[in-house]
């Protein structure tokens, strides 16, 4: 298996624009998680997914944040307007059923908004 | 809520010298507890998880971890560091939410190894 996939690597852009992050999970897997990592605030859960259906968003920051998941192999994290402060590295990571199953995680996408 | 504390942010260690990191939660309930590692422009890679049972876990890499749930601790060990162990590590506490596995994750500590 490939691994979890997201895309683009690294994306530069300007304060106000839009931005949408992508994520294809591991074939098979039940969950998908969205993080976000700064140096401020280390590794927080934005959202995550069972099945499709996002279970908890709890995480998400703020209206500008938006994720779904149309379906088992595909995910979308989206900032509409963004802001510098959004700069980050964001992962997905995917895993099995629950609780005890290992989350394996993406490479990242490196945002800066300028 | 979970939480988890690592307390050391840098750690320098010489190459072949004995590593510890060390990982306090909270947590209600039984925890399950996870180790993952980052390298440089990378994703989290898990090193070993605890559920139950043995309290000595073993991982990949030649790394182990001890649960002892009356210090609520799960220190991660390597009995002799190599120079590519030099990442950062992260301890993690997972819930069963009844919806999930959300995972909590410490602030990390960043390894340096000395040749």
């Amino acid at each position: 298996d490939a691994g979890v996939i997201q895309s683009p690597r690294h994306e530069v852009t300007e304060m106000g624009q839009e931005v949408t992050l992508r994520c294809k999970p591991i074939s098979g897997h039940d969950y998908l998680f969205w993080y976000r990592q700064t140096m401020m605030r280390g590794l927080e859960l934005l959202i995550y997914f069972n099945n499709n259906v996002p279970i908890d968003d709890s995480g998400m920051p703020e209206d500008r944040f938006s994720a779904k998941m149309p379906n088992a192999s595909f995910s979308t994290l989206k900032i509409q307007p963004s802001e510098p402060r959004d700069s980050a590295v964001y992962f997905c990571a995917s895993s099995l059923r629950t609780s005890r199953e290992t989350q394996y995680f993406g490479p990242g996408t490196r945002l800066l908004v300028l | 809520a979970q939480s988890v504390t690592q307390p050391d942010i840098h750690i320098t260690v010489s190459e072949g010298a004995s590593l510890e990191l060390r990982c306090n939660y909270s947590y209600g309930a039984t925890p399950y507890l996870f180790w993952y590692v980052q390298s440089p422009g990378q994703g989290l890679q898990l090193l070993l998880k605890y559920f139950s049972g043995d309290t000595l876990v073993q991982g990949i890499k030649g790394f182990e971890a001890e649960f002892k749930r009356s210090q609520s601790s799960f220190n991660l060990r390597k009995p002799s560091v190599h120079w590519s162990d030099a990442a950062e590590y992260f301890c993690a506490v997972g819930a069963n939410t009844g919806g999930g596995n959300k995972l909590t994750f410490g602030t990390g500590t960043q390894l340096k190894v000395e040749l």
